[in-house]
């Protein structure tokens, strides 16, 4: 596609549940982050994928979050057992290469009641 | 740790009206500085940047200058329209192994006519 895609682009779960977010990069990309902005804070550094390794992982909140990238492809994020304060917007963003200007998704709105 | 301080929105001027947006960060070394841009409906897009002390980004009519004696990268635009409404990121890199972004907050500009 000519953008970074990310579906669902909205996702309501209960307190508990699991999740998984997607987001297809921008073909021939090789560079992919994952952020999230929960409400009236700026965005927060999650995890890199450099094709399908994670040299920075360093951002992952707790244990319950998960990361994969199947090649220089689709990458999902798990939150397993989601709690309230998991509720944010999940920004994907890939580049052609690391150090190359960053394309964002736009985003998935994930509210867990 | 890096963080990056922005001038809290939101921000409403008139067409036509000089527009400032603060930018301070801390950081350990010498950053890559960045505006990014989000307008209405769209994904997080780079709007400039600066690589070392003293070089000017310029986009679109925007430009920011990388002030390293005070730690800064003002967003600047002589005069505004009401197409420039959006949510506008500061943020910084290290690069070189150390992809990951560290954004501000973000700050509302609606520009009225």
């Amino acid at each position: 596609g000519a953008g970074v895609s990310q579906s669902p682009s909205n996702k309501v779960t209960e307190k508990g549940k699991d999740v998984e977010l997607r987001c297809d990069p921008i073909s021939g990309h090789t560079a992919l982050y994952w952020y999230r902005q929960r409400l009236g804070q700026g965005l927060e550094f999650l995890i890199y994928f450099q094709g399908n390794s994670a040299p920075d992982k360093s951002g992952l909140p707790s244990d319950r979050f998960s990361a994969e990238r199947t090649g220089e492809s689709v990458s999902t994020l798990t939150i397993q057992r989601t709690q309230q304060e998991d509720s944010a917007v999940y920004l994907c963003a890939s580049s052609l290469k690391t150090g190359s200007p960053l394309h964002f998704g736009n985003g998935t709105r994930l509210t867990v009641t | 740790g890096d963080s990056v301080t922005q001038m809290e929105g939101p921000v409403t001027l008139s067409e036509e009206a000089f527009l400032t947006i603060n930018c301070t960060y801390t950081a350990t070394g010498y950053p890559s500085l960045f505006w990014y841009v989000q307008y209405p409906g769209e994904g997080l897009q780079l709007l400039l940047k600066a690589t070392k002390a003293d070089d000017k980004g310029s986009n679109k009519g925007f430009e920011a200058t990388y002030r390293k004696e005070t730690t800064s990268f003002h967003l600047e635009k002589g005069s505004v329209q009401v197409s420039d409404s959006a949510v506008y990121f500061c943020a910084l890199t290290f690069g070189f192994g150390n992809e990951k972004l560290t954004f501000g907050t973000g700050t509302r500009l609606t520009i009225i006519p």
